[in-house]
């Protein structure tokens, strides 16, 4: 059964101290690996997939990377803003099965 | 650019009653799925639908049933309702089996 964990479950940082989220993930044939943030009572909000070990992807002032056993947020110099609950999901290659399997977040604060 | 849109976002209901949640989704997207995410937990997989036709199913109770329209929308029909059905459905959108794209949730209140 695909399973992915995440670690910390919280993290508390002051604005403009880097910092990275990881993901630790079990899965029968990796389709993707995703990445998405979520504010409280809304709707979680794509921001990356990757697809191979190796793959990298940058926004802002996040950057997503994957080996075959884990993946990192890495957050650089953050803002207020970025304080969210960040998701990532694993979504495996079994013909037909479509779902994606989460991870319990982390909860991030940045400080001013 | 459009995004998938959920109706309705707040509901209320007793026990026992029923209720239908509708999700509509980014336009040229042929697969919907279905979430249910319970305060302070990660989203949990109900079932999906691609084109039409259930593609795959998760911990969906027996007391819900969805489909998938000739137009994409999708609504997830919920009978029987008990306390522990309380929590925030959301409906996701994609382009077979790629990104999926959240909307912004119905939050289901049990009394």
């Amino acid at each position: 059964e695909d399973q992915v964990t995440q670690s910390p479950e919280a993290l508390r940082l002051q604005e403009g101290e880097s910092s990275s989220l990881n993901c630790s993930y079990t899965v029968s044939g990796l389709r993707g690996l995703f990445w998405y943030r979520q504010d409280p009572g809304k709707g979680p909000e794509f921001l990356f997939t990757l697809y191979s070990a190796g793959e990298e992807k940058e926004k802002e002032r996040l950057k997503a990377t994957l080996t075959k056993k884990e993946s990192f947020l890495h957050i650089t110099a953050p803002k207020p803003e970025d304080s969210a609950t960040y998701l990532c999901a694993v979504q495996g290659l079994i013909q037909g099965a479509q779902k994606l399997v989460f991870g319990q977040g982390t909860r991030l604060t940045i400080n001013p | 650019a459009a995004g998938v849109i959920q109706s309705p976002r707040h509901l209320i209901k007793e026990k026992r009653e029923t209720a239908t949640l509708k999700c509509y989704p980014i336009p040229r997207h042929d697969t919907v799925y279905w979430y249910q995410q319970g305060p302070g937990q990660d989203p949990q997989f109900l079932i999906s639908f691609y084109e039409k036709m259930q593609s795959d199913k998760g911990s969906i109770p027996d007391r819900f049933s969805a489909q998938q329209f000739s137009d994409y929308h999708s609504e997830l029909n919920m009978s029987s309702l008990e306390l522990g059905d309380s929590a925030l459905y959301f409906c996701a959108s994609s382009v077979g089996e790629g990104t999926q794209y959240f909307g912004p949730g119905t939050r289901l209140t049990v009394l």
